[in-house]
Order: C-alpha cells, then sequence, then structure tokens
C-alpha cells in the first residue's frame, strides 16, 4: 500500500495570507490527524477527523480548521497567518483513531515570511 | 499536566548499545510508541509496546515499560551511523498522541 501522502512538500507565505494544505491517507484508513512541530513547542496536536467529522480538537486558535472528504482525503486550512505558524505540519492515518498505530506523512514545511 | 519528558541528546560510539529514556504522564495510556525522525523527513513508527507489556524486543530494538514509574526506554543495540536522528517516544491520551520533547542521538565512529 502506499503511505500517506501530503502536498504540498514546501510552502512560503507572507504574514496575513492564508493556506491549506492536503493530505491523502493510507488506502483503507479513515481517521486522518494532523499535528504541527516546531522547536519551540516540539510536536502539537491540532485535530482529528474520522468518516468526514471532527472527533478531537487540540488547542489551537480559530484560524487553524480543516475537513475530510468522503475519500478520507484531509485538509488543513490556516487563515490570516502569522510568523510563529511556520512549522512542520504533519498528517497521519490509521484504521480508526488512537489508540490504534498511526503512520505519518512526510509533512508539509510552511514558511511565513 | 501532559508533558512527557526525554533528555535532549545522547551521544554514542558505533557499535555500542543506546538507551534512550522517557517518562510520560498518562497511566491509562493504552499504547506507548517509539518514533524516528531524520532530517527534512516526517516520523517514522520504530516500534509500540500495550501497556500490559513489561518488555518488547524487535531485533536490535528492546523497549522497556515500568507502569509503577511511569518510564519508557527504548534501547538500540549495535547503533549503526544510520541511526542518527531524533527519537520521540509517545502516550495515547483522549484520541491524540502525546509526544515527548525528543532525544537526539549522534553516532559517532
Amino acid at each position: 500500500k502506499a503511505g500517506v501522502t501530503q502536498t504540498p512538500r514546501y510552502l512560503i507565505k507572507t504574514r496575513g495570507q492564508q493556506v491549506t494544505l492536503s493530505c491523502s491517507p493510507i488506502s483503507g484508513h479513515r481517521s486522518v490527524s494532523w499535528y504541527q512541530q516546531t522547536p519551540g513547542q516540539g510536536l502539537q496536536f491540532l485535530f482529528e477527523y474520522f468518516s468526514e467529522t471532527q472527533r478531537n480538537k487540540g488547542n489551537f486558535p480559530g484560524r487553524f480548521s480543516g475537513r475530510q472528504f468522503s475519500n478520507s482525503r484531509s485538509e488543513m486550512n490556516v487563515s490570516t497567518l502569522e510568523l510563529g505558524d511556520s512549522a512542520l505540519y504533519l498528517c497521519a492515518s490509521n484504521e480508526a483513531g488512537v489508540p490504534d498505530t498511526q503512520y505519518f506523512g512526510p509533512g508539509t514545511r510552511l514558511t511565513v515570511l | 499536566g501532559e508533558d512527557v519528558e526525554q533528555s535532549l541528546f545522547l551521544s554514542v560510539r558505533e557499535g555500542d548499545s543506546s538507551v534512550i529514556n522517557c517518562t510520560y504522564t498518562d497511566s491509562s495510556s493504552t499504547y506507548l510508541y517509539w518514533y524516528k525522525q531524520e532530517p527534512g523527513a516526517g516520523l517514522q513508527l520504530l516500534t509500540y509496546i500495550f501497556s500490559n507489556m513489561d518488555m518488547k524486543q524487535d531485533q536490535r530494538l528492546t523497549v522497556l515499560l515500568n507502569k509503577k514509574d511511569k518510564h519508557l526506554s527504548l534501547r538500540i543495540a549495535d547503533t549503526q551511523t544510520g541511526d542518527s536522528a531524533i527519537y520521540f517516544c509517545a502516550e495515547t491520551s483522549t484520541d491524540k498522541l502525546i509526544f515527548g520533547t525528543g532525544t537526539r542521538l549522534q553516532v559517532f565512529p
């Protein structure tokens, strides 16, 4: 099976813009989770989607949102970008959600100038 | 709180064993994981241990779990230069993973 894929791999935006990141899970996986990784805060959970419904949300402002489509693909959107949003955004998938093992994609490196 | 702690750095000689330690917080965690991250890459699942186990061995990797002390360790036998990376432990907590701060393992010849 193909692994988790994320597009784009790299992105450069300026403050105030918005961005959409995409994640395609492993075939058959219905749960998709998003994490933010920064040098200062480490790896932090953003949200999890299962069968097109957000089941769990981390402690991030409302500028961070997401959705999941019927084919389990997920998108994450960040509006009104701030410098502090520069990070590696990782997507993970599994069949039914934590605690089952999550498999991670390569990430999208977002740089906000 | 949700602080999973790891030491920041570990330096070992090629061929020696490496031991990476982790202290987690949630005693109800069902699974505990070890992930590896190489520069510029995502997270690669290395191994995991179910909470009712004390030890799990998988080729060069040995995971030890002490539930009483909430301590998890990863031992890498015969460490190679290709093992140089950042290693994260993670606990499961209410439908998400809580990651440790990561331990940077440097292997020198």
